[in-house]
């Protein structure tokens, strides 16, 4: 079945990027997207990319999309403690309906 | 933006009693609601998909006559843990998608801890 992988943890400086990675199989994903969750709130969208596109920029965040890989990224530009949070990774597909496939998330702890 | 509400946030209960779990989008009306369960280090696992007025579709290995999910409107979906046991505390989050398309983007509620003694 469908699976989405990224790693756990991440620890930056405040000011430094950011690069959470994420990994997908289904090859049919059509839509993927970048989830905020932050201590007793729900997710927010952040972000999400058409799979026929292989960058997509907005204010700080850039991400990018590596469709042969099935690999996608998250970049943070001047990371601020403002941005500590766990983010998931998550794909849907025309074929599964709306039904999104989420990653373990990763909590990134951001150092002042 | 939209917002989507659970209640309550917490709950404790006995084993073996029943416990409903209410999700509502409260300024839209969602067409679809998810209902997911996440696990603490691990990725929210799809439990069912519920369309307004009609049965919801249960993910493979998720006991729907355990999960007991009903969404009589569209801005109300509930969840029923019945016969609850501790194997069944978890973080239990609800989602509700406004449109007819892949960019309209589902909103989350903040979700429910349920702990069974």
């Amino acid at each position: 079945g469908e699976d989405v992988e990224q790693s756990l943890f991440l620890s930056v400086r405040e000011g430094d990027s950011s690069v959470i990675n994420c990994t997908y199989t289904d090859s049919s994903s059509t839509y993927l997207y970048w989830y905020k969750q932050e201590p007793g709130a729900g997710l927010q969208l952040l972000t999400y990319i058409f799979s026929n596109m292989d960058m997509k920029q907005d204010q700080r965040l850039t991400v990018l999309l590596n469709k042969k890989d099935k690999h996608l990224s998250l970049r943070i530009a001047d990371t601020q403690t403002g941005d500590s949070a766990i983010y998931f990774c998550a794909e849907s597909s025309n074929t599964g309906g709306f039904k999104t496939i989420f990653g373990a998330g990763t909590r990134l702890f951001v150092k002042a | 933006g939209a917002v989507v509400s659970q209640h309550p946030s917490r709950v404790i209960c006995k084993s073996g009693t029943s416990v409903k779990i209410e999700c509502r989008s409260l300024d839209f009306q969602a067409t679809t609601m998810f209902w997911y369960r996440q696990f603490p280090k691990q990725s929210l696992m799809l439990m069912a998909t519920s369309n307004e007025g009609s049965k919801a579709t249960y993910e493979q290995g998720v006991e729907k006559d355990k999960f007991l999910i009903n969404h009589a409107s569209l801005t109300l979906s509930t969840l029923t843990v019945t016969s609850a046991h501790p194997e069944d505390s978890s973080f239990y989050i609800c989602s509700a998608h406004a449109g007819g398309d892949h960019t309209d983007t589902q909103y989350f509620g903040p979700g429910t801890r349920l702990t069974v003694l």
